[in-house]
């Protein structure tokens, strides 16, 4: 088990272009979620999956972000035609989401990618 | 809707002090509460929870956390500070009204002077 990897750690690009994230979830775990953290606020919901299907996403993941986790394994997060309000860091999650869990299961967390635009 | 809010947004204590890191929640369902810790530059490490079971919890790295409904308080406590526990504490709730994503405080940094 190597836990959650996320891939690349760090981007920098120019307004106006497309950025892709890739997340690898820790084996196994059914669910998937991605967040958002702006310098000096707590993660901030985007939206998650369970296996391949998307279930949620937050009012926050505006039609320029896209998801997707086909397979059930592997996750990418693209951002297109970024602005400067998209700098973040943008943080993976995965769990087992048991049916005897649910709710309380523990959500791993990856080191993040770190997306600044200029 | 169900919120937490972190008194505090920096912290700081003695080596050896007493940690009170404070955290309230508002939840309209039973909570279920988190407490994550973020080093620099790293992702979220899981503290402890609390998931309806005992009321005071022990988790990892010496840290506890004692649930009070009375008070809609779920704060983080450790009896002696160690320098390693300088970082940025994060109490979250699991969104039951929802799917179970988390719903994260601004987080509380704490630093430990030597």
């Amino acid at each position: 088990d190597t836990g959650v990897s996320q891939d690349p750690r760090h981007k920098i690009t120019k307004r106006g272009q497309n950025v892709t994230f890739r997340c690898d979830p820790i084996s196994e775990h059914n669910r998937l979620y991605w967040y958002r953290q702006t310098l000096g606020q707590g993660p901030e919901f985007l939206t998650y999956f369970q296996n391949e299907a998307q279930l949620e996403k937050s009012r926050l993941l505006s039609d320029r972000f896209s998801a997707e986790r086909p397979k059930g394994s592997f996750s990418t997060l693209e951002i297109q035609r970024t602005e400067q309000g998209d700098s973040a860091m943008y943080l993976c999650a995965s769990s087992p989401f048991t049916l005897a869990g649910g709710h309380t299961d523990t959500q791993y967390f990856g080191p993040g990618t770190r997306l600044t635009v200029l | 809707a169900q919120s937490v809010t972190q008194l505090g947004s920096h912290v700081s204590v003695s080596e050896g002090a007493l940690v009170l890191l404070r955290c309230n929640y508002s939840s309209s369902v039973p909570p279920y509460l988190f407490w994550y810790v973020q080093y620099p530059n790293q992702g979220l490490q899981l503290l402890l929870k609390y998931t309806s079971a005992a009321t005071l919890v022990k988790g990892i790295n010496g840290f506890e956390a004692e649930f009070k409904k009375s008070e809609t308080s779920f704060h983080l406590t450790k009896p002696s500070a160690h320098m390693s526990d300088a970082a940025e504490y994060f109490c979250a709730v699991s969104d039951r009204v929802s799917q179970g994503n988390l719903i994260f405080g601004k987080g509380t940094k704490l630093s430990v002077k030597p």
